[in-house]
């Protein structure tokens, strides 16, 4: 069963950094291009970032170009998300994904989640 | 960037009846090399991640119940939800991914009376 979990969300103030952590398990996660989505409070799902499967291409978001580094670690099954110099606008609860064999940049498995709050 | 339009924002429907919801691209994602439209759908319930409903734009994904059907081409596709049960009251998403940044539709809010 394919298991993603999501780790390292909290409070932070403004300027801030915090890292977001996913730990894969139930498929072979270096087969895979890896993702992370958000949701602020109210508001609908936006694309951050995504990997390719070895870690050589990589894709932002514009409002993050600069501030957040994906990256993964194949050999313990992780997805990172790097935040540096936070924003109120980035609260949300940031989910990692996987994208589906049958299709490119398609979402088939999530987290749960982890919310990130900044805040003073 | 490609912007996605969904419509309405939101609707109310009987338990039973039909529910359409149109998803209208800024430009057409529709790859001819490979004749396929790079288009997704998905369900958002409170507290729940994001469920997959379908890709290349009618492909239902595993375990969706044929109630669900999507359809469309180039710059305007659709998911049609037939004879609404209350477990379909959800916001639905559509999702392009043509290029990056991969983009969604601003949500519909789907509510069951």
């Amino acid at each position: 069963e394919v298991q993603l979990v999501e780790s390292g969300g909290g409070l932070v103030q403004p300027g801030g950094s915090l890292r977001l952590s996913c730990a894969g398990s139930g498929f072979i996660f270096s087969s895979y291009w890896m993702t992370w989505v958000r949701q602020a409070p109210g508001k609908g799902l936006e694309w951050v970032a995504n990997i390719k499967q070895d870690g050589s291409e990589k894709h932002y978001l514009d409002s993050v170009k600069g501030r957040f580094t994906i990256s993964r670690d194949n050999a313990k099954n992780s997805l990172y998300l790097q935040m540096n110099s936070l924003r109120a606008e980035d609260t949300a609860v940031y989910y990692c994904a996987r994208d589906i064999a049958a299709a490119g940049w398609v979402f088939g498995y999530w987290g749960q989640g982890a919310l990130v709050t900044v805040s003073s | 960037d490609i912007v996605m339009t969904q419509s309405p924002d939101s609707l109310v429907v009987s338990l039973g009846e039909r529910a359409t919801i149109n998803c209208k691209s800024s430009q057409s994602i529709f790859y001819s090399s490979n004749n396929k439209n790079y288009l997704a759908w998905y369900q958002l319930k409170p507290g729940q991640p994001p469920k997959l409903l379908f890709y290349w734009a009618s492909i239902r994904d595993s375990g969706v119940p044929d109630r669900f059907s999507g359809s469309g081409s180039g710059t305007d596709f659709s998911l049609t939800i037939s004879s609404l049960q209350a477990e379909d009251a959800a916001v639905y998403y559509c999702q392009q991914y043509y290029n990056t940044p991969i983009t969604f539709g601003q949500g519909t809010r789907l509510e069951i009376k």
